[in-house]
Formats: C-alpha cells, sequence, structure tokens
C-alpha cells in the first residue's frame, strides 16, 4: 500500500463547478497535513494547511478524518487559474522527525 | 534572501558517472530535502535532513548519497548514473518540523543516457 494515496484524475471540469479532491494516507502515526499546488512541473507551492477541526480559506475547505486516514480538499466556483496539480502531503514522524511525503497528484482541468 | 537555490537546472550524464546536485538555502531552515519527480507522477522523498550532520533516508535512497555539514548546504550525490534517474529533482527546506511551509527550489532536469 503507497503511503500517500490520491484519486488518479484528470479531472476536467466547467468553470464555476465544484470539485473534491481526496487523499488517505497508511502511517496512523502521522502528524500534519497540507495541500500544495503544482503548475506545470514548476516547483509545487503551499496551498492550504489542513487542521483536525477543518480549515476554510476562499473557495477552498481542507478536511482531516483521523480516524478513516483520510485528507480532503473541496474547490468552489472554479476558476479557470485553478488549473493545476494538487499533491497531497503527509508528516510522517520518521526516524528523526520531519519526514514529509507526497502524494501522486491529481491534475484539475478547468474548462470555458 | 535568496531562498533555495540548486545547481546545475539541467545536466545530461552518460550511465556510469557520477555527479552532485548541490542544494543552499539562507534561510537558516533546520529540515531539508531531496526529492525526485518522474513524468505524470507525484515528488519521491530521496533523503532528508534534519539539522547539520543529521540525514536519514526517504521513500527512494538507493543510488544516492547526502551530507549535512553546515545548516546551509544540502548536496545530493550520484553514484553510477543509470537511466532509471533520469528526472526532475527539486531541493526544499523549512523551519519547523510540524508546521511551516516547504521552500522549494526551481529543480534540476537531469537526464542520463
Amino acid at each position: 500500500r503507497k503511503e500517500v494515496e490520491q484519486d488518479p484524475g484528470p479531472f476536467n471540469v466547467p468553470e464555476g463547478a465544484t470539485v473534491a479532491f481526496n487523499c488517505t494516507y497508511s502511517n496512523s502515526a502521522s502528524q500534519s497535513f497540507f495541500w500544495y499546488r503544482q503548475d506545470c512541473r514548476k516547483e509545487p507551492k503551499l496551498l492550504m494547511s489542513v487542521y483536525s477541526s477543518g480549515n476554510e480559506d476562499g473557495r477552498f475547505t481542507a478536511q482531516l478524518n483521523r480516524a478513516s486516514q483520510y485528507i480532503s480538499l473541496l474547490i468552489r466556483d472554479s476558476k479557470l487559474s485553478d488549473s493545476a496539480t494538487y499533491l497531497c502531503v503527509v508528516n510522517e514522524r520518521g526516524n528523526q522527525g520531519g519526514k514529509l511525503i507526497f502524494g501522486q497528484g491529481t491534475e484539475l482541468s478547468v474548462k470555458p | 534572501n535568496a531562498g533555495v537555490t540548486q545547481t546545475p537546472k539541467f545536466r545530461i550524464l552518460k550511465i556510469g558517472q557520477s555527479m552532485t546536485l548541490q542544494c543552499t538555502q539562507d534561510m537558516n531552515h533546520n529540515y531539508m530535502y531531496w526529492y525526485r519527480q518522474d513524468p505524470g507522477m507525484g515528488l519521491k522523498l530521496i533523503y532528508y535532513s534534519v539539522g547539520a550532520g543529521i540525514t536519514d533516508k526517504g521513500e527512494v535512497p538507493n543510488g544516492y548519497n547526502v551530507s549535512r555539514s553546515t545548516t546551509e548546504d544540502f548536496p545530493l550525490r550520484l553514484e553510477l548514473a543509470a537511466p532509471s534517474q533520469t528526472s526532475v529533482y527539486f531541493c526544499a527546506s523549512r523551519h519547523y518540523a510540524n508546521t511551516g511551509e516547504l521552500f522549494f527550489g526551481e529543480g534540476s532536469r537531469l537526464t542520463v543516457l
């Protein structure tokens, strides 16, 4: 089983649509969670951290379910500029702490 | 601040050659990481470091070595390059273990022929 697994994608949606990405992780000792965005094979950039109580940043909502080892990202009212690959990232403890594992990414394409 | 600087940006190697990818950060970050990204895939962790003198293996360490003699530098050494090591390599750093944003270099594109 992969340590961090995401929906395979790609997701093709019209502008204004709501889209949800899912991510599961295998290490129950994982401590913190993030969503990153990557454009056209450039370096990934932090989109948002994921907190236990769930958190929202504008059109983006992230949720964490520790019991099911599951993370989600919801994008409302999709824009053309949201087209990118979304990467789920899990902070495992590792031998020294701070081991950051990426999922394989889910590609989103928003069409006019 | 320059942030995270990787060199070289592009390199072509022949099978069996060796090389070092350089990574330097000027943010005084304790944690540094090396990832590789193959086409259509996510980032795979090669090695990481939690401070000078301390390194640990990631998901795909075979064929690579690292060292961390200073806080600023975290070079990645490829010994006996193989075509399977053709990839884009990203170096990243962050200050805190459990929170904090990862700062990435621009990536190094390596081709092994």
